[in-house]
This record gives C-alpha cells, structure tokens and sequence, in this order.
C-alpha cells in the first residue's frame, strides 16, 4: 500500500473558473504518476502519465506538473466548464509497476 | 475495437449465492486487473494478472477467485455472497510496456441482500 493522498477531497467551481488540485506521494523509489479522470456512471480515462521530475503535460485546458523530489503532481484546468465534472485520481505503480494503487480522488463539480 | 468489456451491467444476489462477473478484451493485453470502488474509498485491487495461467492477488482478495485460461478473458468468481460485497467492480488491463495506461471497462454495480 503507497501512501497516495489526493486533496481536497472534493471542489465546487463556477464555470469560468480556472481550479487545481493536488496528488501527494512518497518522494522515494519514484517511478511514474498516473491521472485519470473519472465521469458518474462511466470508468475512468487516462488522462496523462508522467515520469520525469518537472514534467508538464497539457491535454486541452487540462493540465498537470510533476515534483518528483518533494513527492506532488498538480491537476490544472483552465476556465473550467461543467463537462469538466468529474472525479481526478491519481495513481501510482507498486509491486514491481505491475499494478497502480490509487488515490481517493478529487471529486470537481462545476456550476453553469 | 469494443476495449474492455463487462458483463453483466447490474446483478442482485441473496447471501451466500455465487456468480461470475465476466471481463473481456480485445486489444492482446496481458495485464488485466479487477477492482472494486466503494464510495469514499477509491478503486481497491482485488486481482490481477500478468499473463494467460498466471494470477495473483491484489489489495482486497478475501473472497473472491480469479482465473486466466485466455489472455481476452479474465473472470471474477464470488463464491459466497456477502453484503460486504456490495459495490461496483470494475476490470482492467494495459499492455506489457512498464508506463502504459490502464483501459477500464464499464463496471459491474454488485447488491448483495
């Protein structure tokens, strides 16, 4: 079990509205970063993986940093919009990076 | 390419019936995974496989067996049913290369009365 924590655990935006949130892990051993957006009654989606200390990926208005030395990633999303709702997890590889363990999940809602 | 697949969508069971959730995929992965998501809690692993005859256990297997005979198909067997074992159990699987995203199926949503 990794000590993955995700915050806050839930987030209520305006629409417009640019918002981040945080995935924290432990700095040691590092070996990827995992995020994954997850719709209600749909299965979650691979949004980016990252490896390298300072990575930055974009997907649209989303996108994430990585700080492999201090052990967090961020979760940017510019002028959020509702079909933004979703929960973000996090996830990291574990027993040899043959599976992920994820974090709880930071749950966005946006408002029209 | 359907991806993962899942059946069925929806099951009631009573206490103590078994039953199988099916898992399917058609991209040639090895790895599949199975995990269950209650509420508050994330996904927790419940097993996982590397390749056809080859599985092992995740984070939460008390109660539950897998098997691989064919690297689409990888079951989830529940023997006893408990209310414990309410909840929503998604399958997974990647390819063999070490950093390569998992592709969830749709779920399974599990009532055990």
């Amino acid at each position: 079990i990794l000590n993955v924590e995700q915050s806050p655990q839930s987030l209520h935006v305006q629409e417009g509205d640019s918002t981040n949130f945080t995935c924290s892990f432990p700095s040691s051993n590092f070996y990827a970063l995992h995020w994954y957006r997850w719709e209600t009654a749909k299965s979650p989606e691979a949004l980016f993986v990252m490896t390298l200390n300072g990575d930055e990926k974009k997907k649209g208005r989303i996108s994430a940093t990585l700080n492999t030395k201090e052990g967090y990633s961020y979760l940017y999303i510019k002028g959020s919009q509702p079909e933004d709702s979703a929960t973000y997890l996090c996830a990291l590889p574990m027993d040899g990076a043959n599976n992920l363990f994820f974090g709880t999940g930071t749950r966005l809602t946006v408002i029209p | 390419n359907a991806g993962v697949t899942q059946t069925p969508k929806f099951r009631i069971l009573k206490i103590g019936q078994s039953m199988t959730l099916q898992c399917t995929q058609d991209m040639n992965h090895n790895y599949m995974y199975w995990y269950r998501q209650d509420p508050g809690m994330g996904l927790k692993l419940i097993y996982y496989s590397v390749g056809a005859g080859i599985t092992d256990k995740g984070e939460v297997p008390n109660g539950y067996n897998v098997s691989r005979s064919t690297t689409e198909d990888f079951p989830l067997r529940l023997e006893l049913a408990a209310p414990s074992q309410t909840s929503v159990y998604f399958c997974a699987s990647r390819s063999d290369r070490g950093l390569e995203t998992q592709y969830f199926g749709p779920g399974t949503r599990l009532l055990v009365l």
